[in-house]
């Protein structure tokens, strides 16, 4: 069964850097493209970012891109999100989502998600 | 990236059809057809029903349905039932290389 499990989110000042993990099992991780989708409190899936099977392309949200980084250790099946420069509209839960197959393809699972609070 | 069109809710009644629009550009919608169909029920996470324009994954049942005409794509919810009243998101690959998700959509079942 895949799984998909979020850790990393908490109270962060504005400003500062967080970095979000994501461990997968019950697929071959390495095999898919992965992405983190957020969620701010009472509002729409906003896409942030993804990432290929490899880890050698990478593609970016305009509103985080030089802010963030993904990444992706596969002998680890952990993908990651570092979050630079925060502010208070990165405020949200962020979900990391298991493609169907490569980065074009539908987003087929999602973890339960991690909350994210930009705040003084 | 603009955010793609959803109409801010539809409703319907139990048995009968509703079809929810996705309005796109030529750079997203009209170019692809990764086109996808997300459920969110409250306080849930998201559930993928349509992929590609009109493929449905397992499990989701056959009263789901997508299509696409130009920039726009539709989700299709035939036989409403009350277990269908949720928040539908579409989400488009874009020429940019990213994805971009609708606002959402609020289904009521009367």
């Amino acid at each position: 069964e895949v799984q998909l499990l979020e850790s990393g989110g908490g109270l962060v000042q504005p400003g500062g850097s967080l970095r979000l993990s994501c461990a997968a099992s019950g697929f071959t991780f390495s095999s898919f493209a992965m992405s983190w989708v957020r969620q701010a409190p009472g509002k729409g899936l906003e896409w942030v970012s993804g990432i290929s099977g490899s880890g050698g392309s990478t593609y970016y949200a305009d509103s985080v891109k030089g802010r963030f980084t993904i990444s992706r250790d596969n002998s680890r099946n952990t993908l990651y999100l570092q979050m630079n420069s925060l502010r208070a509209e990165d405020t949200a839960v962020y979900y990391c989502a298991k493609a169907r197959y490569d980065f074009w393809s539908a987003l087929e699972r999602w973890g339960q998600g991690t909350l994210v609070i930009v705040s003084s | 990236q603009s955010a793609l069109t959803q109409p801010a809710s539809v409703s319907g009644s139990p048995g009968q059809s509703i079809t929810i629009s996705c309005t796109g550009t030529s750079s997203d919608v009209g170019a692809y057809n990764y086109v996808s169909w997300y459920q969110q029920h409250p306080g849930k996470v998201p559930k993928l029903m349509i992929y590609e324009i009109n493929n449905r994954p397992s499990g989701v049942p056959d009263r789901f349905a997508g299509s696409k005409s130009g920039n726009t794509a539709s989700l299709t919810i035939s036989g409403l039932q009350a277990e269908d009243e949720a928040d539908y998101y579409c989400i488009s690959h874009t020429s940019s290389s990213t994805w971009v998700f609708g606002g959402g959509t609020k289904l009521t079942v009367l």
